[in-house]
């Protein structure tokens, strides 16, 4: 069974407007954390934003935030104020708690963000 | 200054070949990955090293190798080269434990097998 599921193979967004890319994750561990990450055509790796499993109140980073839903297992990005620069490939990542031993990152699919001027 | 690098960042050669990449990490960080994406932007861990220890192996065929000179490095060599094996190859580093602890990404190298 697939860890992380992004459901949204890819996005089109008005500049200037919002966009929410879905992020639904599968877990038994109680220690685990969330992160998003985007890829621009350039190639690079960016870090976007992180949640705790622990964490009571969700992230927020500039125009980045995190709708963590945990009885739904949802970890939904939303970008306020699309800008042409966010277009890109969006990932959302899960690493397991200190049990899984290596605390590596297992990737959804991925999301390809269009923002249209 | 650059935090992870890897080299080369383009590497073009032949089936059966055996070629290597090499990652350094200058944040001080305990843990090191290799990740491989595929065409399809799928990303998926292959190694990982914390303090020099080898602590998982992704089902990767063993004509793949991490090793790690010191904890600022992990090197991959890759023997006998298959074409399924053209992928861009991600290196990154994060501080070993729970936390947000992200990982630092490389900017990956593009690995072309003919």
């Amino acid at each position: 069974a697939q860890k992380i599921t992004q459901t949204q193979p890819g996005m089109f967004v008005q500049e200037k407007e919002a966009v929410t890319l879905d992020c639904t994750y599968d877990t038994s561990d109680p220690s685990y954390g969330l992160f998003w990450y985007k890829q621009p055509s350039s190639g690079e790796m960016i870090f976007l934003i992180y949640q705790g499993s622990y964490d009571q109140q969700n992230a927020t980073e500039g125009r980045y935030s995190l709708n963590f839903q945990k009885a739904r297992k949802s970890a939904n990005l939303v970008i306020s104020a699309s800008q042409l620069g966010d277009s890109a490939m969006y990932f959302c990542a899960m690493r397991e708690g200190p049990g899984a031993g290596s605390y590596q990152l297992t990737f959804g699919k991925g999301t390809k963000l269009s923002v249209i001027p | 200054d650059t935090a992870v690098s890897q080299t080369p960042k383009y590497l073009v050669t032949q089936m059966g070949n055996d070629k290597s990449i090499k990652c350094e990490q200058n944040l001080g960080h305990d843990t090191m990955y290799w990740y491989k994406q595929d065409s399809k932007k799928f990303l998926k861990i292959m190694f990982s090293y914390n303090n020099k220890e080898l602590i998982i192996n992704e089902t990767v065929p063993n004509r793949f190798s991490p090793k790690s000179p010191d904890k600022a490095h992990l090197n991959l060599h890759i023997n006998s080269l298959e074409l399924g094996d053209s992928a861009v190859y991600f290196c990154a580093s994060s501080p070993r434990g729970p936390g947000r602890n992200e990982q630092f990404f490389g900017p990956g190298t593009r690995l072309t097998v003919l």
